[in-house]
């Protein structure tokens, strides 16, 4: 049973198109995160969730909108969709105040 | 957050230890020195931590200097599958589980 899961794995899209990283985990965990991989590997914080509510914005464009129905999911809504959002974006959790993050596997989008 | 310093790429033969450095010459008093590896193509894995005891759990042991400026990462008996990028994270638990990332150390074993 996969503790975090992120879908799609792979997104290929052309420029200006909106699109949506689905990430759910079964852990029980309070609070999720988005993460971006960038093609250098430098790995960054966008998000993070704590029970539904937004409690980290590392300065990301308004492009992009993260929706937390509730706290077990943790959706990235990207709208017009440019070149330099290519990247692997990753989804984690961990318990509240917690540095113990689980990740999932990822999701390449590519966008053209 | 502490700034850490790892170096760009080691190399380990299969079966002997892998010591994996990793300089915090700047860590505060309530950081702590935490470990991910993240093995090609997959998301980050949490290895370990510690604060200033040494510490060991089934997958590593950490060891961290009496002054606290610098830590390693063991790996007792490394296998083709720890093949991955280590990094070494200080943490100050204030922020919200947000974990900062370097460049870590591109650890590879070889047969």
């Amino acid at each position: 049973d996969t503790a975090v899961s992120q879908t799609p794995k792979y997104l290929v899209t052309q420029m200006g198109n909106d699109k949506s990283i689905k990430c759910e985990q079964n852990l029980g965990h309070d609070t999720m995160y988005w993460y971006k991989q960038d093609s250098k590997k430098f790995l960054k914080i966008m998000f993070s969730y704590n029970n539904k509510e937004l409690i980290i914005n590392e300065t990301v464009p308004n492009r992009f909108s993260p929706k937390s129905p509730d706290k077990a999911h943790l959706n990235l809504h990207i709208n017009s969709l440019e070149l330099g959002d290519s990247a692997v974006y990753f989804c984690a959790s961990s318990q509240v105040g917690g540095y113990e993050a689980f990740f999932g596997q990822g999701t390449r989008l590519t966008v053209v | 957050d502490a700034k850490t310093t790892q170096p760009p790429s080691m190399d380990c033969a299969e079966g002997r230890a892998a010591n994996l450095p990793c300089n915090h010459s700047t860590i505060s008093g309530n950081e702590y020195v935490y470990w991910y590896r993240q093995i090609h193509s997959q998301g980050p894995q949490y290895i370990i931590h510690g604060l200033k005891n040494n510490e060991t759990n089934e997958m590593a042991s950490l060891i961290i200097t009496e002054d606290r400026k610098s830590s390693t990462l063991i790996l007792p008996h490394a296998t083709l599958r720890d093949t991955a990028v280590y990094y070494c994270i200080a943490v100050n638990y204030n922020q919200g589980g947000k974990l900062i990332f370097g460049q870590g150390t591109e650890l590879s074993v070889k047969p």
